[in-house]
């Protein structure tokens, strides 16, 4: 079965720095794979998916992801983060049903 | 968010009472999906459907029931509603091909609060 294992649980990091939110599957299979955000009290939106092509997928709000086949990673980046930043990242497969169990990005002033 | 609902958006109910959670879609996706959302177990799948009267079971099914008698509304029925069921509950629909997701899209959630 294809899961996904997000390794950090919450990230706090300071306005305007860089910042890198890690997600790795596992799967021997071709994988679609997204990134979801969550903002306190609403539900769920998609920030980026990866179906094909190219590696480096770019999103909403300036975030990034590169898929990566040999270590079974897609990792979602932004290069200069701001306070409305803040929320939960949700990284997950489109072939199961699984949801990683949420990164907590908190963006310091 | 746009394209589908979900109500009441918030209940507070008694230990033991049947509750019934509604998401409507006006998208004619024929996937719909409920999850619950818990500090610490991100979002759980409960049960999901893939069509008209055809649902299957998640990883955390227990306790739940749903039915799917139009393309439109999936329902979700706590049977008998426990402390363990407080939680936020979210649907989702989707467009599947040969099997693949394409990407959700989500309610705004219901926060169901058992005492």
């Amino acid at each position: 079965a294809q899961s996904v294992t997000q390794l950090d649980s919450q990230v706090p990091v300071f306005e305007e720095a860089p910042v890198e939110l890690r997600c790795n599957y596992s799967s021997s299979v071709s994988v679609y794979l997204f990134w979801y955000v969550q903002y306190p009290n609403q539900g769920l939106q998609l920030l980026l998916k990866y179906l094909s092509g190219s590696t480096l997928v770019k999103g909403i709000n300036g975030f990034e992801a590169e898929f990566n086949k040999s270590q079974t990673s897609f990792h979602l980046r932004k290069p200069s983060v701001h306070i409305s930043d803040t929320a939960e990242y949700f990284c997950c497969t489109g072939n199961q049903f699984y949801f990683g169990t949420g990164t907590s990005l908190t963006v310091i002033p | 968010d746009a394209g589908i609902t979900q109500s009441p958006r918030h209940k507070v109910t008694e230990t033991g009472t049947p509750v019934t959670l509604r998401c409507h879609q006006t998208e004619n996706h024929r996937y719909m999906y409920w999850y619950r959302q818990d500090p610490g177990h991100g979002l759980r799948l409960i049960h999901y459907s893939y069509g008209v009267k055809d649902t299957d079971k998640g990883e955390v099914s227990d306790g739940y029931s749903v039915s799917r008698s139009k393309t439109e509304d999936f329902l979700l029925t706590l049977e008998s509603a426990t402390s363990s069921q407080t939680s936020v509950y979210f649907c989702a629909i989707s467009e599947r091909v040969g099997g693949s997701n394409y990407g959700y899209t989500f309610g705004s959630g219901t926060r169901l609060t058992v005492v």
